[in-house]
């Protein structure tokens, strides 16, 4: 069955630094998500993805995240210059319509230091 | 405030007992509420997506109730097995607008079940 890939699965970066985290969604699919879940925490949503732009993005995501789909195959998003509370697990998801189930990637695990 | 409560937080259950979680949801305008199985470490698995008409849906030994009147919600388990170890996690989507099939994804908090052999 298809999958979503992430990649890294654990990225570690220094406060200040800029860090992309990579997904490669299920090939037919046209909605594109990210998503963070903090430890202990529910999963949070952060934006969605469609038609080579941003469809709707939550209050988490603010003008250090964005989001680009640089090719046919790959999903990216991107955190400007990291804090320490960026700390996270990061999930990609996609849809092949809007109203159906997500499918999610493993996550990256992004530690700040 | 749009917001999915589950409970219980945690529940433990010999193998080969039933259960049942719970989820509670104040989401508006309501599109559609799905249940996810988390395994440690790796990233949710939908089990069960329901639109406001359905009352009742299964999957295999899993089987969701809907009750949009009350804004309730449940996720039955039969004959629990040792790999249902995980946490539950009931989403709910919010309609964006009319006739938009995007709508954004509210999360509960999950219920950790534990299944002793």
């Amino acid at each position: 069955e298809p999958e979503v890939t992430q990649t890294p699965s654990h990225q570690v970066t220094q406060m200040g630094q800029e860090v992309i985290l990579r997904c490669v969604p299920i090939s037919n699919h046209l909605y594109f998500y990210w998503y963070r879940q903090i430890l202990g925490q529910k999963v949070e949503f952060l934006v969605s993805f469609y038609n080579n732009e941003i469809s709707e993005k939550s209050e988490i995501f603010d003008d250090q995240f964005s989001v680009e789909r640089p090719d046919g195959s790959n999903f990216t998003l991107k955190i400007r210059s990291t804090k320490l509370e960026d700390s996270a697990m990061y999930f990609c998801a996609s849809s092949r319509i809007g109203n159906q189930p997500q499918h999610f990637g493993d996550g990256t695990r992004l530690s700040i230091l | 405030k749009n917001q999915v409560e589950q409970s219980p937080q945690s529940l433990i259950i010999l193998e080969g007992k039933n259960c049942t979680l719970q989820c509670n949801y104040t989401v508006s305008p309501f599109s559609n509420l799905r249940w996810y199985k988390q395994d440690t470490g790796r990233g949710p698995v939908s089990l069960t997506i329901m639109t406001f008409s359905e009352n009742t849906k299964s999957n295999g030994r899993y089987t969701a109730t809907l009750d949009a009147d009350t804004k309730q919600s449940s996720l039955h388990i039969t004959a629990s097995q040792l790999s249902d170890s995980a946490s539950y996690i009931c989403v709910v989507s919010a309609r964006r607008g009319r006739g938009s099939t995007l709508g954004r994804l509210y999360f509960g908090r999950g219920t950790q079940l534990t299944v002793w052999p």
